[in-house]
């Protein structure tokens, strides 16, 4: 059973581009989360999301940013004209369930704005 | 808002040798995870604890969540290099009414062999 996969691994992007970050969850996961790891800051939650649904988008920036989890295929975050701001690490965690199920983590795509 | 304080913040311990990472939370938890991180990969789970008091152990890592669920701490016995990494608390608000989880700050352990 494979784990959480995230791509790219790596994004460089200039100042003004845009990101698409990708996440297929677990296989048998329906709740995908994303997370931002800044440097020399801890990890904070930004979105929760169930397939075609946004539940809960209280840490996500309120311009710029906006997260997909479609019928098919993986669940995408997007940000829009990238500022240095930007650059991190971004997490991806899927859940079969809700509650107090485990969080499972993929490796993270970082994101660097030159 | 709920925060996570983990302590030490960083540790370097000689291989062989048992340590205790702590975190504290400001408010009840309803449910608290450790995570190890290492440097520029995701996050492994370890263990959730849920209940006052419980306890949990996995080889050599012990974890425990106090009475009034606020602080929990994780043990590690007779430690070794592969243990080196960063270690994370995250939990869930209580209330349970939402599945954000909110992480502390992280406790960096380094083991010299």
């Amino acid at each position: 059973n494979a784990g959480v996969m995230q791509n790219p691994r790596h994004l460089v992007r200039r100042r003004g581009q845009e990101a698409r970050l990708r996440c297929s969850p677990m296989k048998g996961h329906s709740h995908v989360y994303w997370y931002r790891q800044l440097p020399e800051e801890g990890l904070k939650f930004m979105v929760y999301l169930q397939k075609e649904n946004i539940i809960d988008e209280s840490g996500m920036p309120k311009e710029r940013f906006s997260a997909e989890f479609p019928k098919e295929g993986p669940s995408i975050l997007r940000i829009q004209q990238v500022v240095r701001g930007d650059s991190a690490a971004y997490f991806c965690a899927s859940s079969p369930l809700t509650g107090t199920d485990t969080q499972y983590f993929g490796p993270g795509t970082r994101l660097t704005v030159l | 808002s709920q925060e996570l304080e983990q302590s030490p913040q960083s540790l370097i311990v000689q291989e062989g040798k048992n340590l205790t990472i702590n975190c504290t939370s400001s408010k009840t938890l309803y449910g608290l995870y450790w995570y190890k991180q290492k440097y520029g990969e995701g996050l492994i789970f370890l263990m959730m604890l849920q209940k006052g008091g419980e306890e949990k152990s996995h080889e050599k890592i012990t974890a425990k969540l106090d009475e009034k669920k606020q602080q929990s701490s994780l043990h590690i016995t007779a430690s070794q290099p592969s243990h080196a990494g960063i270690y994370l608390c995250g939990a869930l608000p209580a209330g349970g009414a939402t599945n954000k989880l909110i992480f502390g700050t992280g406790t960096l352990l380094a083991v010299q062999p």
